[in-house]
């Protein structure tokens, strides 16, 4: 069974505090890393996607991936309160083209 | 804007009827799924779709099946409604190898 794990939190920082949300994958061959936003009661909304080793930037968001290590981390940065929400993250394994496997969330709470 | 959309927000239905969820995409997605969210359980694939008549168990298909007729339109039918059926339904497409995007979800309750 392939696997995609987090820590399932909750991750607390203060505002304005950098947030490092990490996330694990079993299948060596992954080639396609996303992470979606989740607020209570609301579906998941994707913020970033990385395809390649490194970092990826995008306004306060940056996904880091390192397949050597079988890792993807995303970084907030400027943490706001409205942050406050749960983090999956995606992997698209070798095995099926079609779907991804998720994780089962990090939990991130920005105290104002 | 990739748009997703379900044909319900909210739906109450008895036990024991017969229930369709619509899923509508407008992006051309060759692949679709349905999954359900439940707390602390995470998201868990019931059924998806690679192409039209195309379907592909998940990993809890028991007590469901789907309808993919066209292209841009995936169904969720619940044969017999039961409460452990209970639950927020979320549909999604992709591309293959891209990214996926979920429509707003529908919360059922069967009572």
């Amino acid at each position: 069974q392939k696997e995609v794990e987090q820590n399932s939190g909750p991750l607390s920082v203060p505002e304005g505090a950098i947030a490092s949300l990490n996330c694990t994958y079993s299948d060596r061959g992954s080639q396609s890393f996303f992470w979606y936003r989740q607020y209570s009661g609301k579906s998941p909304e994707l913020i970033m996607f990385i395809y390649s080793n490194g970092d990826k930037e995008d306004g306060r968001f940056t996904a880091q991936l390192n397949k050597a290590s079988q890792y993807v981390s995303l970084l907030i940065r400027d943490s706001q309160p409205s942050d406050s929400a749960t983090y999956l993250c995606a992997v698209n394994i070798v095995d099926s083209s079609y779907k991804l496997i998720f994780g089962s969330g990090t939990r991130l709470l920005v105290r104002p | 804007d990739v748009k997703v959309t379900q044909s319900s927000r909210y739906l109450v239905k008895r036990t024991g009827e017969k229930v369709f969820l619509e899923c509508v995409q407008d992006m051309d997605h060759e692949n679709m799924f349905w999954y359900r969210q439940d707390p602390g359980l995470g998201l868990r694939l019931i059924y998806f779709s690679y192409d039209v008549k195309m379907k592909e168990k998940g990993d809890i298909p028991e007590g469901y099946s789907v309808s993919r007729e066209k292209k841009e339109r995936f169904s969720l039918i619940l044969e017999s409604a039961s409460t452990n059926q209970t639950s927020m339904y979320l549909c999604a497409s992709r591309i293959t190898g891209g990214e996926q995007y979920f429509g707003p979800g529908t919360r059922l309750t069967v009572t």
